[in-house]
């Protein structure tokens, strides 16, 4: 089955980096994925890892290692609005659906 | 990106009643749907997954009779939840793939609130 760990919660000043890590084990490796979701809303696609290294794209970088069954999301140059969950995910076993970690809460402050 | 639309966006109803939710991709052939929920402060736990035309798969635990899926168009998928209970409030989330990537669109997500 699919197993998916994330730190609970995060906080972190404006303008500061932190990095938001998160552990799988998974029968069928097809890729990870990371989304942010704030109180209420839907989650938003990040990023898609599916082969190893570092993927930048903005503020927003998500590194992957597969032999470690290991992900981080960097989020650069903190703004207040980035407080929310981001959610790390896998595919089921069938390879057709996502799971979803429990997610890390970050909240920002000035 | 593509959009993924839910209605209603929240609902309230009554113990014993059914409620249907409709999720419809807008701009796209949604050859999969998914079906989540969340309770306050917790991830999403995926419920079924629908294909257009055949029976929805129903993850384990989650009862097939009480929330039925019906995904008849290639846009629009549909859950009822059967006979509500209280213990059904919750916000459900929509989300569809067409057929040439793995990124799933989600919808905007349905409150329920059961009375």
């Amino acid at each position: 089955g699919q197993n998916i760990d994330q730190p609970t919660e995060m906080t972190a000043t404006e303008g500061a980096i932190v990095q938001i890590n998160c552990t799988y084990q998974t029968s069928g490796f097809n890729g990870l994925f990371w989304y942010q979701q704030h109180a209420g809303e839907a989650p938003t696609f990040l990023s898609y890892n599916v082969l190893d290294g570092l993927e930048e794209k903005g503020r927003f970088s998500s590194f992957l290692s597969r032999s470690k069954g290991y992900s981080y999301l960097l989020l650069k140059e903190l703004q207040m609005k980035d407080s929310a969950s981001y959610l790390c995910a896998v595919f089921n076993q069938a390879g057709t659906a996502l799971i979803f970690g429990k997610g890390t809460t970050l909240s920002v402050s000035s | 990106g593509a959009v993924v639309s839910q209605h209603p966006s929240w609902v309230i109803c009554k113990s014993g009643t059914s409620v249907k939710i409709e999720c419809r991709s807008l701009d796209f052939q949604a050859t999969t749907m998914f079906w989540y929920r969340q309770f306050p402060k917790q991830s999403l736990m995926l419920m079924a997954t629908s294909n257009e035309g055949s029976k929805a798969t129903y993850e384990q635990g989650v009862e097939k009779d009480k929330f039925l899926i019906n995904h008849a168009s290639l846009t629009l998928s549909t859950l009822t939840v059967t006979s509500a209970h209280p213990e059904d409030s919750s916000f459900y989330i929509c989300s569809a793939r067409g057929d040439r990537e793995a990124e799933q669109y989600f919808g905007p997500g349905t409150r329920l609130t059961v009375t």
